[in-house]
């Protein structure tokens, strides 16, 4: 069982927002700060899309978006495109010199 | 931001150690730890630990302390990742990354290589 906690699957519809939840077992990451999220099509190597809760790597859309209240962080993305369709990983620094990813969870374009 | 290229796919039958190599180019290696992430067939990423290419210190996930050993060679640039006793659990796409723009996290990545452990 992860350290921290996502939904299996999201769906949602073109031009639609959805959020994917991350929830951080407290006793496994003493420091939730750096939080950031990778999204995966099959086949390929993960995509670091969000870093240290809410910002954005250059050539990053603005239409990713990261935010976390308490011991939970979400990724929100809007006006939903079809290349969206993939895999999301979160991932947090536990604070012991080493990080944690969650379950993941897939995203589906309806 | 440089690049991993890691070593072809492998097969090995259970007890058989396998190491998986991350060739770098196009940065200073020794500037940048690397990181190394696996990922079952149907899951997600599991994190197993880090290796600083300048000192030679690592820090292991718990569950692989005991079993999985990250070293580098500096004078070629690449780091390595060798599972000892490997189950068919172990069967999965290993990766190398790398935190190119400090980060917190990993945002450059090796393409991959599948390790298969079956009798």
């Amino acid at each position: 069982q992860s350290a921290l906690s996502q939904p299996a699957s999201v769906s949602g519809s073109p031009g639609q927002s959805i959020t994917i939840s991350c929830t951080a077992a407290t006793s496994d990451v003493d420091d939730y700060t750096f939080v950031s999220w990778h999204q995966q099509r099959p086949g390929e190597a993960p995509k670091l899309i969000i870093y240290d809760v809410f910002k954005r790597p250059q050539g990053v859309s603005n239409r990713f978006s990261g935010s976390k209240s308490a011991n939970t962080a979400s990724l929100t993305i809007s006006g939903l495109q079809p290349e969206d369709e993939a895999e999301y990983h979160c991932s947090s620094y536990t604070g012991r010199n080493t990080w944690v990813f969650g379950g993941g969870t897939i995203l589906t374009v309806l | 931001q440089g690049q991993l290229v890691q070593s072809g796919a492998e097969v090995k039958k259970p007890g058989a150690s396998v190491r998986v190599s991350c060739k770098t180019s196009g940065y200073t290696f020794t500037d940048y730890y690397i990181y190394w992430v696996r990922q079952a067939p149907g899951q997600g990423l599991e994190w197993m630990g880090w290796i600083n290419p300048r000192s030679g210190a690592t820090k292991y996930a718990q569950k692989f302390q005991g079993w999985v050993t990250m070293t580098s060679d500096a004078s070629i640039n690449t780091a390595y990742m060798e599972l000892m006793r490997p189950t068919s659990d172990d069967t999965a796409i290993y990766y190398c990354a790398r935190d190119a723009c400090r980060c917190h996290s990993f945002n450059v990545w090796g393409q991959g290589t599948m390790v298969t452990v079956s009798s």
